[in-house]
């Protein structure tokens, strides 16, 4: 089965960088894969990661240790727009996605 | 491009009656999953399916749960009869292929209260 742990909550100010870890224990990890999801809406799909390292896509980075079965997702440069739920989501050898409880990420003025 | 559309978007019913739900995911898209998100929590995996084939339903209820998805493309989901506890949103995705399952695409899900 999978197992994934994220912070519950987390609160910052705009223009802040925000870093969210997610720690698993999984049997066949392939990758871990990151959605955001606002209040009442659908999550979207912000990143992926199957190799060791660092992925940039804007304001948002992830990163992934294999080894130490740890990633984490950075939002940098802080808006109120990012005010959201974030979910980290483990990619297993059977092709399934499997969510974890989620972070929602408050930004205050 | 026009994204995963699912109806309805809310749904009120009483507990012991059925109810069922209506997936239409992005055109070209092979894999089709159904999830049920309780509040504040991440969505659970309810069924997966490639084309028309349920590839993965061993979290689906079956006493009470059925889905279809005849054709490979549009798919319903299907609660009979409802307990106070399906009480969630439930969230039907699409993406491209088995090997995408990594970027699923969202529909804005049904909003399903069983008193």
């Amino acid at each position: 089965g999978q197992s994934l742990e994220q912070p519950s909550e987390v609160t910052a100010v705009e223009g802040a960088i925000v870093q969210i870890n997610c720690t698993y224990q999984t049997s066949g990890f392939y990758g871990l894969s990151w959605y955001q999801q606002h209040d009442g809406g659908a999550p979207t799909f912000l990143s992926y990661n199957a190799l060791d390292g660092l992925e940039e896509t804007g304001r948002f980075s992830s990163f992934l240790s294999r080894s130490d079965s740890y990633g984490y997702l950075l939002l940098q440069e802080l808006q109120m727009k990012d005010s959201a739920s974030y979910f980290c989501a483990v990619r297993d050898n059977d092709y399934k996605l499997s969510f974890g409880a989620g972070t929602t990420v408050t930004v205050r003025a | 491009e026009a994204g995963v559309v699912q109806s309805p978007r809310y749904k009120i019913i009483e507990k012991k009656q059925p109810v069922a739900f209506w997936c239409n995911p992005i055109s070209g898209h092979n894999t089709l999953y159904w999830y049920r998100q309780n509040l504040g929590q991440g969505p659970e995996l309810l069924i997966r399916y490639e084309n028309e084939e349920a590839v993965d339903d061993s979290q689906l209820p079956k006493d009470r749960f059925s889905a279809e998805r005849l054709k490979g493309v549009d798919s319903t989901l299907k609660i009979q009869p409802a307990e106070l506890g399906d009480s969630a949103v439930y969230l039907c995705a699409s993406s491209k292929d088995r090997d995408r399952t990594y970027e699923q695409y969202f529909g804005p899900g049904t909003r399903l209260t069983v008193t």
